[in-house]
């Protein structure tokens, strides 16, 4: 089976803050991806990598920068937390680059900054 | 650009209930569709897809045919059970591999 796992099932930081979410998938996948879910928008996507040190912006990057060191890994980081980026955030990642393969996701991980 | 509009929610029914989540889409080209569900405390987790036009994806009870002609890719289930009780998204992928998602459905099943 796939596994995605995320660092944090839940984090609280203050405002101004950096901050570092990491995402790790056990299964050679090339592509990753990092979204926040906010109620009623559904899941929006912040940046995805598609191979090592690679990495495209996606609908709402403004606030937030990643690395993707190597393949397994991929971190999402908040350079200077602020009260609008309280979310859930949800890593996931799917084999190549086809538009028919199934994305899988991590448990999420609920930040809040005060 | 890509878009999905499922139906509002939430969505409450009783056990054993006909559940159909309504899921329409806008995209250039040939997108592949799928549900995905969350289940309480879960990252989201693939329930079906269907990767061309006519295709009938199917899990757990679950159905949604893929219909060009009406770019509608609704889900439906004859008789729901508790642990049905979930968040349910709608999400297609053109002619890349990003997906793009609806706003979501709770559905709650009450025994």
């Amino acid at each position: 089976d796939v596994k995605v796992t995320q660092s944090s099932r839940y984090l609280v930081k203050r405002t101004g803050e950096k901050v570092f979410l990491e995402c790790v998938q056990d299964m050679d996948h090339e592509n990753m991806f990092w979204y926040r879910q906010d109620p009623g928008l559904g899941l929006r996507l912040i940046y995805f990598s598609y191979d090592v040190k690679m990495k495209e912006k996606g609908d709402i990057p403004e606030g937030y920068s990643v690395s993707r060191e190597k393949k397994e890994r991929f971190s999402l980081i908040l350079e200077s937390a602020s009260t609008n980026q309280t979310s859930m955030y949800l890593c996931a990642s799917s084999i190549h680059r086809d538009y028919t393969d199934t994305q899988y996701f991590g448990p999420g991980t609920r930040l809040t900054v005060l | 650009g890509d878009s999905v509009t499922q139906m509002e929610g939430p969505v409450t029914l009783s056990e054993e209930a006909f559940l159909t989540i309504n899921c329409t889409y806008t995209a250039t080209g040939y997108p592949s569709l799928f549900w995905y569900v969350q289940y309480p405390g879960e990252g989201l987790q693939l329930l079906l897809k269907a990767t061309k036009a006519d295709d009938k994806g199917s899990n757990k009870g679950f159905e949604a045919t893929y219909r060009k002609e009406t770019t509608s890719f609704h889900l439906e289930k004859g008789s729901v059970q508790v642990s049905d009780s979930a968040v349910y998204f709608c999400a297609l992928s053109s002619n890349d591999y990003k997906l793009s998602f609806g706003a979501g459905t709770t559905v709650t099943v009450r025994a």
